[in-house]
């Protein structure tokens, strides 16, 4: 059954305090993993797609990794606005189009 | 607007009344999905619209809840004779197509509360 586990469920960092979140998953042939930011209130913003083991993607503070079993958000000097919910979901090769969630990694990040 | 709406944000209805949320998607976009999101859980998958074929229904909990997309743009969901159950945010997503690893780009919800 293919299956997505975030760990861990909330993190809670001092600003500057450099970390990682953790999304490991289970699927048959993965077609991408993606990464998704939530903040309270608000639709899961799209950060990043990984499609192969080795893959790296960057974006400001977040840097997303990708292995063959799993996937690292590693977060650099993180900031107070760096909070939010951070949610993974993957694509396997049995569906067009439908994704499997994680159920997300609460992330607070103290001034 | 530049991405997806919905509508109503927030709803708040007695049990065994009927419900209908609206999505605008984003403009182009071909494929549509609808989810719903309840506390500390990962989104559940509820249907899947692309251009004119027929949609893929089967994360539909019951035969209580029923989608549309007219015209290929603008979708509703509507749930009948609500439980306590339903309650959730429900959230819909477009993507430039279905597939193809596209990323989905969500609204911010319906907030539906069932009293």
């Amino acid at each position: 059954e293919d299956q997505v586990t975030q760990s861990p469920e909330a993190l809670r960092l001092q600003e500057g305090e450099s970390s990682s979140l953790n999304c490991s998953y289970t699927v048959s042939g993965l077609r991408g993993l993606f990464w998704y930011r939530q903040d309270p209130g608000k639709g899961p913003e799209f950060l990043f797609t990984l499609y192969s083991a080795g893959e790296e993607k960057e974006k400001e503070r977040l840097k997303a990794t990708l292995t063959k079993k799993e996937s690292f958000l590693h977060i650099t000097a993180p900031k107070p606005e760096d909070s939010a919910t951070y949610l993974c979901a993957v694509q396997g090769s049995d569906s067009n189009y439908q994704l499997i969630w994680g159920a997300g990694t609460k992330l607070i990040i103290k001034p | 607007g530049a991405g997806v709406s919905q509508s109503p944000s927030n709803k708040v209805t007695e049990k065994g009344k009927d419900v209908e949320l609206r999505c605008d998607p984003i403009s182009g976009h071909t494929a549509l999905y609808w989810y719903r999101q309840s506390l500390g859980q990962g989104l559940e998958f509820l249907i899947y619209f692309q251009g004119n074929s027929a949609p893929d229904k089967s994360g539909l909990p019951s035969d209580r809840f029923s989608a549309e997309r007219t015209g290929g743009s603008v979708s509703t969901l509507t749930i009948q004779r609500t439980q306590q159950e339903d309650s959730a945010v429900y959230l819909c997503a477009s993507s430039a197509m279905g597939g193809m690893n596209q990323p989905q780009h969500f609204g911010d919800g319906t907030r539906l509360s069932i009293l």
